[in-house]
């Protein structure tokens, strides 16, 4: 079945460290994003690539990298630089806008 | 203003009855509007895409789109307990930016 794939579903990261999440899609979309959602605050965009070995800044970049090497893949790394990374982390696929996005799973991110 | 603006709820309504959820969108929002459901700690869903001007059914919801006054909508009718979850709203900023953006979600409770 096609879909995208997040991982892990819960990760901790100590102060001062840089932790990587894995987004993986068999969609065949071009498009894929990073969101955060803090509680009542929405969906906020990291980054996004509409093409492979492309990507842009969203809204609230920065702490954050991202690459993208495969139509796959679209691995968020937070970086210690990000200081309040407490959130759930959502990636999404699309084609288009005309057809929406596509959700993974999500990634519950917490500092200790 | 927010460019797509939604109020947070929570709205409360008995089973059985109709839900209506609003948001309104600001002149960088363009062409395409998608509701998602979002139960409590998982990832969004997309149910309805409106694109034109009138109102779209697909089952028991019926998203309505008026381009002159910059709203949206969705109706729930029948409405359940398991309907119960936030509302996103999201519209695409159009031309070349292939980008959602979304409003910070309705609570809807439908009381048993």
């Amino acid at each position: 079945d096609g879909g995208i794939t997040q991982s892990p579903k819960y990760l901790f990261r100590k102060e001062g460290q840089n932790v990587t999440l894995s987004c993986e899609q068999n969609l065949n979309h071009d498009a894929m994003y990073w969101y955060r959602q803090d509680p009542g605050q929405g969906l906020r965009l990291i980054y996004y690539s509409q093409i492979v070995n492309d990507f842009q800044k969203g809204d609230i970049a920065e702490g954050y990298s991202v690459s993208r090497e495969k139509k796959e893949s679209f691995p968020l790394t937070v970086t210690s630089a990000q200081k309040n990374p407490t959130a759930f982390y959502l990636c999404a696929s699309g084609q288009g806008t005309n057809y929406g996005y596509t959700f993974g799973s999500g990634t519950r991110l917490t500092v200790v | 203003q927010k460019e797509v603006e939604q109020n947070s709820g929570p709205l409360s309504v008995p089973e059985g009855a109709i839900a209506s959820l609003n948001c309104t969108y600001s002149d960088r929002v363009s062409q395409s509007f998608f509701w998602y459901r979002q139960y409590s700690g998982k990832s969004p869903e997309l149910i309805m895409s409106i694109y034109s001007n009138g109102d779209k059914e697909d089952g028991r919801f019926t998203a309505q789109l008026n381009k002159a006054s910059q709203y949206v909508s969705l109706l729930i009718r029948d409405s359940q307990p398991s309907d119960s979850a936030t509302y996103l709203c999201a519209g695409d900023y159009g031309g070349a930016t292939n980008k959602l953006i979304f409003g910070t979600g309705t609570l809807l409770a439908v009381q048993p």
